[in-house]
């Protein structure tokens, strides 16, 4: 069974920019969390979309947006990059089957904001 | 608010000793899970354990245990006879229960666990 698949692995962009990440979750999952994870402020999270609905939301800016479709996969946006927003960006989807499953993580976006 | 609080910001030991990563949650809830996850070098977190707030038993998997107390609320994570694979970033956390929290989970800062030959 794939793991949770997150692309691309390694991204730059220029202050200012936006940029799109991508999150295919585990076959079956339809729980889709996202979260950042810097040295200074760690693992925050963003937010959950489950079933293409955001049921759960961290404190993060508007700038920071995301959305998931029919087969569950999930894009999160970040419009108007600043150098703060560098960090890992991991995705983890969940069983569907209840609540406060375990989370399969996958290995993260990279960003790197210039 | 919740809070998981990991004070062991990096612990070094030599193969085959036994090390404890301690965690420390603080929640109003009287429902609730803890996790912890394991993060590798290549970024990934990997899932060890999850245990709800009515479970209290000890639990051992292999060279891996856990000690849930409520009454400290703390939630240690024990290897046994460590390996250099052992080497790694280690995260505990938290979250609410209830099909309107979602699976939103609270991280505590790590503990970088580096297992010496």
């Amino acid at each position: 069974k794939a793991g949770v698949t997150q692309t691309p692995r390694y991204l730059i962009k220029t202050r200012g920019q936006q940029v799109t990440l991508s999150c295919s979750p585990i076959s079956g999952h339809r729980s889709v969390s996202w979260y950042q994870q810097t040295p200074g402020q760690g693992l925050q999270f963003l937010f959950e979309y489950f079933s293409e609905t955001q049921r759960n939301k961290g404190n993060f800016p508007g700038r920071f947006s995301g959305r998931q479709f029919s087969n569950s996969r999930s894009e999160m946006n970040v419009s108007t990059l600043e150098l703060g927003d560098s960090a890992l960006y991991l995705c983890a989807s969940s069983n569907p089957s209840g609540v406060n499953t375990e989370a399969f993580f996958g290995q993260g976006t990279r960003l790197t904001v210039v | 608010a919740q809070k998981v609080t990991q004070a062991q910001t990096e612990i070094s030991v030599v193969e085959k000793e036994d090390v404890t990563l301690d965690c420390v949650y603080e929640t109003r809830d009287t429902t609730y899970y803890l996790f912890w996850y394991k993060q590798p070098p290549s970024g990934e977190l990997v899932f060890l354990i999850r245990r709800n707030s009515f479970d209290e038993q000890n639990e051992i998997s292999g060279r891996y245990s856990w000690n849930f107390q409520k009454s400290t609320s703390s939630f240690n994570f024990t290897i046994t006879a460590s390996q250099v694979v052992d080497s790694a970033v280690y995260f505990c956390a938290l979250s609410e229960v209830g099909e309107s929290s979602g699976d939103k989970l609270t991280f505590g800062t790590g503990t970088r666990l580096a297992v010496r030959p």
